[in-house]
């Protein structure tokens, strides 16, 4: 399997600009997480879904920012409009269960930048 | 209220040397603790998973150990090697949900 795909690597926008950033899962994995990450608050969990179902969003930082899972294989997460502080890594992650033991794979982040 | 510390922030160590990174949190109810590498400009890897009633795992050269009463684990990194420079990051989960406290991580520098 290739690993969680994330899309685009890189993205740099001006302020005020919509964003989509985009997660495929790993095949068969029945959750999906988004997380953001910066120097100033480090790791933090946004979203996460459970078979393509949201869950919690409790993370996520404000009216926004929106996440859907429209099927097993895709997600995707949205700004709107964006801001300079949105600026960090976005990381999406999969796993099989939810259980206490079980892994999650990250994917390889993509670079946000608003200007 | 819930956190996870870490330290040191940063530690330089010489190829071949063992090293102990530290992990306190008062996340409660408990249910597992992870420690992840995350190498520069890469997404996070998972090392170990440890729940309330493992004190001890392993994963090749990492050994990470939890103490439930006191609520601090450790990862001890033996005989380093300079892919071993990365940022370490502990994870805590409460039990019922996915309510996850991340540390700010340790960096690691392994010098040749």
């Amino acid at each position: 399997d290739a690993g969680v795909i994330q899309s685009p690597r890189h993205e740099v926008t001006e302020m005020g600009q919509e964003v989509t950033l985009r997660c495929k899962p790993i095949s068969g994995h029945d959750y999906l997480f988004w997380y953001r990450q910066t120097m100033m608050r480090g790791l933090e969990l946004l979203i996460y879904f459970n078979n393509n179902v949201p869950i919690d969003d409790s993370g996520m930082p404000e009216d926004r920012f929106s996440a859907k899972m429209p099927n097993a294989s895709f997600s995707t997460l949205k700004i709107q409009p964006s801001e300079p502080r949105d600026s960090a890594v976005y990381f999406c992650a999969s796993s099989l269960f939810a259980g206490k033991t079980d892994t999650q794979y990250f994917g390889p982040g993509t670079r946000l930048t608003v200007l | 209220k819930n956190q996870v510390e870490q330290s040191p922030q940063s530690l330089i160590i010489l190829e071949g040397k063992n090293c102990t990174l530290q992990c306190n949190y008062t996340v409660s109810p408990f249910s597992n603790l992870r420690w992840y590498k995350q190498d520069t400009g890469r997404g996070p890897v998972s090392l170990t998973i440890m729940t309330f009633s493992e004190n001890t795992k392993s994963n090749g050269r990492y050994t990470a150990t939890l103490d439930a009463d006191t609520k601090q684990s450790s990862l001890h990194i033996t005989a380093s090697q300079l892919s071993d420079s990365a940022s370490y990051i502990c994870v805590v989960s409460a039990r019922g949900g996915f309510k996850t406290i991340f540390g700010a991580g340790t960096r690691l520098f392994v010098k040749a």
